[in-house]
């Protein structure tokens, strides 16, 4: 089993209507990260957390929410989906070390459509 | 603005070495990763630098010069399955990461 996983795995829906991704990890990580990639783009970060009761936006979180539900729970939420948030959608955790330069380990992927 | 450049796509043939450039501007600099991401699938990480110089890890290496805001990963002995895009990602001085778009790598019998 992977030690990120995320559901749904691939997701088509309508404008307007709400959606959750979900997040849940077996790695003991502290630190939980949401990003989305498109075509052409870097990863893009939308929400991370660094634990439970901490929770930061991103470079592009207009749009969405997320939820720290535990340790290894993160879940990110389209309130109101639209067209230009079909992406690919990634969950990613790490380690908190020292010098703060963990490696991310990411989840296989949600790939979402918004017709 | 802070800024990741890299080549989109590079063809290279199999048993061949391959070089894949990054370019950097950031506010400031805590450290440059390498991931590999195979079509469909989640990124994975290759290396770290922090330092200048090679880090070599088995047929990877990678290379950094941070006066010229540059790095390289270098593919040695190449393999069909390094058929991938190669991700360039810089730790900024507020530790956040910015990821460049990735290079498509097309190895070629």
């Amino acid at each position: 089993d992977a030690d990120v996983t995320q559901t749904p795995r691939n997701r088509i829906t309508k404008t307007g209507k709400r959606i959750m991704l979900e997040c849940s990890q077996t790695k003991g990580h502290d630190r939980m990260y949401w990003y989305r990639q498109d075509p052409g783009l870097g990863l893009r970060l939308i929400y991370y957390s660094f634990d439970v009761k901490d929770i930061n936006k991103g470079e592009i979180s207009d749009g969405y929410s997320v939820s720290r539900q535990a340790q290894a729970k993160f879940s990110l939420s389209l309130e109101s989906a639209i067209p230009n948030q079909t992406a690919l959608y990634f969950c990613a955790t790490s380690e908190r070390d020292r010098d703060d330069t963990g490696e991310l380990f990411f989840g296989e992927g949600s790939r979402l459509t918004v017709l | 603005g802070q800024n990741i450049d890299q080549p989109t796509e590079m063809t290279a043939t199999e048993g061949a070495i391959v070089q894949i450039n990054c370019t950097y501007q950031t506010s400031g600099f805590n450290g440059l990763f390498w991931y590999q991401q195979h079509a469909g699938e989640a990124p994975t990480f290759l290396s770290y630098n922090v330092l200048d110089g090679l880090e070599e890890k088995g047929r990877f290496s990678s290379f950094l010069s941070r006066s010229k805001g540059y790095s390289y990963l270098l593919l040695k002995e190449l393999q069909m399955k390094d058929s991938a895009s190669y991700l360039c990602a810089v730790l900024d001085s507020n530790y956040q990461l910015i990821w460049g778009a990735g290079t498509k790598l097309i190895i070629k019998p």
